[in-house]
């Protein structure tokens, strides 16, 4: 099973500003990596696919980079609907494996 | 709209069974694999369980291999989850999704329409 690591836990960040969360693959998974949103009381939003590619409707201050087993999804101007956790999971190999989550903060 | 509802969550008794259902709207669900996802406070998200569109790949997560059944009616636009010989670790909210953008085959994918979610709770 490919293991899924997130940091920080926790990240405090003021509107406005850039936010960098970092997910971690314990082997290769090319590019097949996905980023959620989730706020509370709801379930997973797909923010992006593919490593790199915005799902419909998704804002363009979400980018996602990396491959392998290094990724970032970057935030670049938080607004105050983006406070939320956010989670990262692999999608090349079963089973399908989720990061622990970042939650994001109003710092 | 495209919309996933699930139903069937509650509280049951160690050992006794459960049947989870989602009903999807807004899109052509026999074009595509399903699948169940649960979260818990204390392990996060879990891939559960996935099925082909026409129900001819199914595969489990290692943890509910034998104990849970998932299937599909897409002459009604739904998907469901027997859940039997149920335990404590168990006890989780459970999403179906819709698999993204692999069309029909069951395939490691990510997951682009999730429902709100119905919550099981085993406990005596």
């Amino acid at each position: 099973e490919i293991v899924m690591t997130q940091s920080p836990a926790t990240l405090s960040v003021s509107p406005g500003e850039r936010a960098t969360l970092s997910c971690r693959a314990s082997q290769s998974v090319s590019s097949n990596l996905a980023w959620y949103q989730q706020k509370p009381g709801q379930a997973p939003r797909l923010l992006i696919y593919g490593a790199s590619t915005r799902a419909a409707g998704i804002p363009a201050r979400f980018s996602g980079s990396g491959s392998d087993t290094k990724f970032t999804l970057t935030i670049s101007s938080l607004q105050s609907e983006d406070f939320a956790v956010y989670y990262c999971q692999q999608h090349i190999n079963w089973p399908l494996t989720f990061g622990g989550g970042t939650k994001v903060e109003i710092k | 709209e495209v919309q996933l509802v699930e139903s069937g969550g509650g509280l049951v008794q160690p050992g006794r069974s459960l049947r989870l259902s989602c009903a999807a709207s807004g899109f052509r669900f026999e074009d595509y694999a399903m699948h169940w996802v649960r979260q818990t406070p204390g392990k996060g998200l879990e891939w559960v369980s996935g099925i082909s569109w026409n129900s001819g790949t199914i595969r489990y997560a290692d943890s509910v291999q034998g104990r849970f059944t998932v299937s599909r009616d897409n002459a009604k636009n739904s998907l469901y989850l027997q859940m039997n010989s149920l335990g404590a670790e168990d006890t989780a909210l459970y999403f179906c999704a819709k698999q993204g953008y692999t069309v029909a085959s069951l395939w490691p994918d990510a997951f682009d329409i999730w429902g709100q979610g119905t919550m099981v709770t085993v406990s005596s």
